[in-house]
């Protein structure tokens, strides 16, 4: 299996350009997540999705759309670049949702983008 | 709101030695735990999960504690070696299912040295 995978692992793009990372899993896995790492702040969730068709805010959304149309694709788009965006962008999955046992989340390599 | 922070930000110790790292929260009503380890320009690797009902997990030479009342965990490794250089976070779900926010910490960035 190839788990989660994210494309692409490097971007730069300039202020107002938009661009599209995409994140695909084969695991069927219902739960998705795209979340940003900057030094100092750790990990911060954008968006998440519970299922096909359903997708939520997380802490910090503003400048990022997301769709979930398959179980198996959660892209994460910016509309119109920023340089506050810059930042390395992890998409994450798990099997369920909502479950009463234990659910580990799988993340991907990860993807760097810089804003100019 | 739920904060989690890991101390120290950074660790160095000789190969061989057993070591401690320390997860704080700020809210004690958690679902779950998770320890992860990231090597340098990877993804995430899940270690361990800790559900709020237990008390430890156990994987290999890793220990994970969890004490929800004084809003600790602790990931225990044994007799470190080289390879167990890394990034070292923890991440804490709030509330009371699967669905609740995965809060992380800023992680400890832990060298063997040989």
């Amino acid at each position: 299996n190839a788990g989660v995978t994210q494309t692409p692992k490097f971007q730069v793009l300039k202020t107002g350009q938009s661009m599209t990372l995409q994140c695909a899993q084969d695991m069927n896995h219902e739960y998705m997540s795209w979340y940003r790492q900057d030094p100092g702040m750790g990990l911060r969730l954008i968006h998440y999705s519970v299922g096909a068709g359903i997708t939520d805010q997380g802490e910090v959304p503003n400048g990022y759309n997301v769709s979930r149309s398959t179980t198996e694709d959660f892209p994460l788009r910016l509309l119109s670049a920023a340089p506050s965006q810059t930042s390395v962008y992890f998409c994450a999955s798990s099997l369920r949702a909502v479950s009463s046992g234990a659910n580990v989340l799988t993340f991907g390599a990860g993807s760097r983008l810089t804003v100019l | 709101k739920q904060e989690v922070t890991q101390i120290p930000a950074a660790l160095s110790v000789p190969e061989g030695e057993n070591l401690v790292l320390n997860c704080s929260f700020t809210d004690s009503a958690i679902y779950n735990l998770q320890w992860f380890r990231q090597d340098p320009g990877k993804g995430l690797t899940s270690l361990l999960l800790i559900q709020s009902s237990q008390r430890e997990q156990t994987s290999g030479r890793l220990n994970a504690s969890l004490d929800k009342s004084s809003g600790r965990s602790t990931l225990y490794i044994a007799a470190s070696q080289p390879g167990d250089s890394a990034t070292y976070l923890c991440a804490a779900r709030s509330g009371s299912s699967n669905t609740g926010k995965l809060i992380f910490g800023q992680g400890t960035t832990l060298q063997v040295k040989p």
